[in-house]
């Protein structure tokens, strides 16, 4: 089946540090990754997505590139800040009688200071 | 609304009582979904509502957990006889049409049997 297999944490960085948090998934067909993070006390929220090969998904200085010959979604940051201390998630979808079900990673906890 | 809203934030039951978990979806959102988020799983797919049907039970772990959705709104996952295995955060998220929309997470209700 399919299933998408991250980084495991946790991760400590200094503030402005370059941070990559490692993703990659097995699935059949063509699914559409994404990353989702999940901050202190809040709900999953969607951080960026990409819906086809080399297609390239960016948000808040984060980026990640769907790249099929290598099954992964590694997401990155130039600089991270406190205020990017969260759960970061990995997913996919999984296309079956219409619905986008998402499979997810273990998720990584990433801690900056200051 | 404004977002996914679920109801309790938080509920302690005891071994072998039932529970009820409420998910109000986005308004005008005509797919809904439940996952699990637990310690030794991690995020799991439930259930996926397109409108009042739900064509996809695959992820509900055993017939104790069941789930409804009403007047393609409100829906209500319901676990009976509760066991300790169960204790985890129950998410709720709504897309505005299956496929490759956004999902938007609710921010969980914390479930803990004791």
């Amino acid at each position: 089946g399919n299933s998408v297999t991250q980084m495991e944490g946790p991760v400590t960085l200094s503030e402005e540090a370059f941070l990559t948090i490692n993703c990659t998934y097995t699935a059949t067909g063509y699914p559409s990754l994404f990353w989702y993070v999940q901050y202190p006390g809040e709900g999953l929220q969607l951080l960026l997505k990409a819906t086809k090969a080399d297609d390239k998904g960016s948000n808040k200085g984060f980026e990640a590139t769907y790249r099929k010959e290598t099954t992964s979604f590694h997401l990155e940051k130039g600089s991270v800040q406190v205020s990017d201390s969260a759960v970061y998630f990995c997913a996919l979808s999984d296309h079956k009688a219409g619905a986008q079900k998402l499979v997810f990673g273990q998720g990584t906890r990433l801690t900056i200071n200051p | 609304g404004a977002g996914v809203s679920q109801s309790p934030s938080n509920k302690v039951t005891e071994k072998g009582k039932d529970v009820e978990l409420r998910c109000d979806p986005i308004s005008g959102h005509t797919a809904l979904y439940w996952y699990r988020q637990s310690l030794g799983q991690g995020l799991e797919f439930l259930i996926y509502f397109q409108g009042n049907s739900a064509p996809d039970k695959s992820g509900l772990p055993s017939d104790r957990f069941s789930a409804e959705r009403t007047g393609g709104s409100v829906s209500t996952l319901t676990i009976q006889r509760t066991q300790q295995e169960d204790s985890a955060v129950y998410l709720c998220a709504s897309s505005s049409l299956a496929g490759t929309e956004t999902q938007y997470f609710g921010p969980g209700t914390r479930l803990l049997v004791l």
